[in-house]
């Protein structure tokens, strides 16, 4: 069965880093890509960043360029969110997600198939 | 940035309605796009990907259609457990992705 489970969230002042955890099991996660995505009070999801499965490949979202910093360790089944410059509207319950590419005919379309319950950041002072 | 304009914000509906939400993208994405649903304090759960394939254990009263820039996710008879946010999110060029504003489905 596969299984995310995030940690590290926690109350923090604004300018604070934070380095969030995720830990997978129940399948092969030195193969697959994985996201880290958001959900502010109130708001809707957002993407924030991801990681190719060798560390090759990174993206994030524009507000976090600069301040986030994703990475992973294979041998250790874990993807890591460092969070640096903490901002009061980085305050969101952040999940990770296991990245696949689903091929549909002769393409491969990216999705997010299997997620985590959420770890709280809270910024303020 | 490829936007992904969500309508409507929300909806009232009762158990067997059919329920339509709908996704317009900025530019054209083929079928770069996926559907999920939310439950607050859940784990997001991916229902549909590029545009109209389910996803493996998902009900089939989930559907999705849609190319291009337009796309809809029907609920063909809504049931109690259905009632959560519905998140279209695009993944077209595979650099960033992004998510529509969401749809919260409520019962009437």
């Amino acid at each position: 069965e596969v299984q995310l489970v995030e940690s590290g969230g926690a109350l923090v002042q604004p300018g604070g880093s934070l380095r969030l955890s995720c830990t997978a099991s129940g399948f092969t996660f030195s193969t697959y890509w994985m996201s880290w995505a958001r959900q502010a009070p109130g708001k809707g999801l957002e993407w924030v960043a991801n990681i190719k499965y060798d560390e090759s490949e990174k993206y994030y979202i524009e507000s976090v360029k600069g301040r986030f910093t994703i990475s992973r360790d294979n041998a250790k089944n874990s993807v890591y969110l460092q969070m640096n410059s903490l901002r009061t509207e980085d305050t969101a319950v952040y999940y990770c997600a296991r990245d696949v590419g689903k091929p549909v005919g002769k393409a491969v379309v990216r999705t997010s198939d299997y997620w985590g319950q959420g770890t709280l950041v809270t910024v303020s002072s | 940035d490829i936007q992904m304009t969500q309508s409507p914000s929300s909806l009232s509906a009762s158990v067997g309605d059919r329920v339509t939400i709908t996704c317009r993208a900025s530019q054209s994405i083929s079928n770069y796009v996926n559907w999920y649903q939310h439950k607050s304090g859940k784990a997001p759960k991916l229902l549909l990907y590029a545009a109209s394939s389910l996803q493996s254990g998902v009900p089939s009263r989930f559907s999705g259609s849609g190319s291009g820039t337009d796309f809809t996710l029907t609920i063909s008879s809504l049931q109690p457990e259905d009632f959560a946010t519905y998140y279209c999110q695009q993944t077209y060029g595979a650099l960033t992705w992004t998510f529509g504003q969401g749809t919260k489905v409520e019962i009437k």
